[in-house]
């Protein structure tokens, strides 16, 4: 069965970076789109931002536009999100999760924690 | 960016009735639209795109309908495991991507 497994969340102070990670298996990433998906605690879902296959088209939410950078390998499997001058706002557990033709999210990773806090 | 509202908020239910959610997008998404069930410490789990094709594995009691901006996820018959947190999801006009704030299905 396709897997999705995020690694790399953690606490970290307000103004910090952390990079997470989504390894892929059992599919052949590089046919399909990704895209990361937050969720603050107790609250609904945000989608953060999206990665073609090919990794030429990069979308990102308002949100976090100018401060998180989206970036895959093909070659690694594996799906990336470098976050920079992290907020309090930021504090959610981060799902990736797979598509194709843009829609829908039919496979997600079961999330990494991300705290940012002083 | 589109809106997507969800209503009602909280839907208390027994087991073995029908439960109908509703999802309202603030402008036309066609039919592109996909429902979603989240439990608690899990991961969201695809159940309809496209407003009424159900996704690989989904049982039968759960099925989608509607276009345009009202859109309607309905269980026929809940099951114990049916009681969760329900979400739809748009991408009529993306990006950005859309979800609505969720209804939660509770044991009554």
């Amino acid at each position: 069965e396709v897997q999705l497994v995020e690694s790399g969340g953690g606490l970290v102070q307000p103004g910090g970076s952390l990079r997470l990670s989504c390894a892929a298996s059992i599919f052949t990433f590089s046919s399909y789109e990704m895209n990361w998906v937050r969720q603050a605690p107790g609250k609904g879902l945000e989608w953060v931002s999206y990665i073609s296959g090919s990794g030429t088209a990069i979308y990102y939410a308002d949100s976090v536009r100018g401060r998180f950078t989206i970036s895959r390998d093909n070659a690694k499997n594996s799906l990336y999100l470098q976050m920079n001058s992290l907020r309090a706002e930021d504090t959610a557990v981060y799902f990736c999760a797979r598509a194709r033709s843009g829609w829908p999210f039919d496979y997600w990773g079961q999330g990494t924690l991300v705290t940012v806090s002083s | 960016e589109i809106v997507l509202t969800q209503s009602p908020a909280t839907l208390s239910l027994s087991p073995g009735d029908r439960a109908t959610l509703s999802c309202r997008a603030s402008q036309s998404v066609s039919r592109y639209v996909a429902w979603y069930q989240q439990k608690p410490g899990q991961a969201p789990r695809l159940l309809i795109y496209d407003a009424s094709n159900r996704a690989t594995g989904i049982p039968a009691r759960f099925s989608g309908s509607g276009s345009g901006t009202d859109f309607t996820l309905t269980i026929s018959s809940l099951e114990p495991e049916d009681f969760a947190v329900y979400y739809c999801h748009q991408r009529g006009n993306w990006p950005p991507y859309t979800f609505g704030q969720g209804t939660k299905l509770e044991i009554k």
